[in-house]
């Protein structure tokens, strides 16, 4: 069945990085936008990141301009997000997401209809 | 950036009883190409987040016809018109028009009288 799978997460100091995955299955992969939501400790969701299916343009949060970086390999199925200088703020559930729309080429207007079950990340000394 | 505000917070209904929540951005959602770019979602208690309404009104795949949406503009609801048990969770409203992209509304709470 479709079906995404989140990994990575785990707790890690201040300032450190950390690589989530995210590996699909059930769908072609590589025909699909990709997106990471995040979720604060009892907060809503967040909107992190997300990369075109072919990978040829990712768009990013304010928060995490410059810090997170969202890829993909389509020959594996699976879609990462480096995340470097972590800070405190940054502790979350992170989850992959599914843009709804096959191949679309813009950065606006698509929903997010398959969800992983998330991976938490803490950030703490 | 743009702002998506959610009322109310919480409520309680009671089983078979309808349910209506607003959400209201702080810019119109409605594209050039036409189309209006809000959508909604469910999280149940400990599960992730599922997509029941997309472009303002349509339905996801699976989702009970007792969910609709409807609104224009800057002004959105989701209805549910006959609540049941499993209707519980956390349900946000989202933009996906304006920079930062994709924004959420804080939540609205379900709960089961």
């Amino acid at each position: 069945q479709v079906q995404l799978v989140e990994s990575g997460g785990g707790v890690v100091q201040p300032g450190r990085s950390l690589r989530l995955s995210c590996a699909a299955s059930g769908f072609t992969f590589s025909s699909y936008g990709m997106h990471w939501v995040r979720q604060a400790p009892g907060k809503g969701l967040e909107w992190v990141a997300v990369i075109w299916y072919d990978g040829s343009n990712k768009y990013y949060a304010d928060s995490v301009k410059g810090r997170f970086t969202i890829s993909r390999d389509n020959s594996k199925n699976t879609l990462y997000l480096q995340m470097n200088s972590l800070r405190a703020e940054d502790t979350a559930v992170y989850y992959c997401a599914r843009g709804r729309t096959p191949k679309v080429s813009r950065s606006y207007g698509d929903a997010f209809d398959i969800w992983g079950q998330g991976t938490m990340v803490t950030v703490s000394s | 950036d743009i702002v998506m505000t959610q009322t109310p917070l919480s409520l309680s209904v009671t089983p078979g009883q309808p349910a209506s929540i607003s959400c209201k951005s702080s810019q119109s959602l409605l594209h050039s190409d036409g189309k209006t770019y809000l959508y909604w979602y469910l999280q149940k208690p400990g599960q992730s987040p599922q997509l029941l309404i997309y472009e303002v009104s349509s339905r996801f795949s699976g989702v009970p016809d007792r969910f609709s949406g409807s609104g224009s503009g800057t002004d959105f609801t989701l209805k549910i018109s006959r609540v049941e048990a499993e209707d519980v969770g956390v349900y946000y409203c989202m933009q996906g028009i304006h920079l930062p992209r994709y924004t959420f509304g804080q939540g609205t709470k379900l709960e089961i009288k």
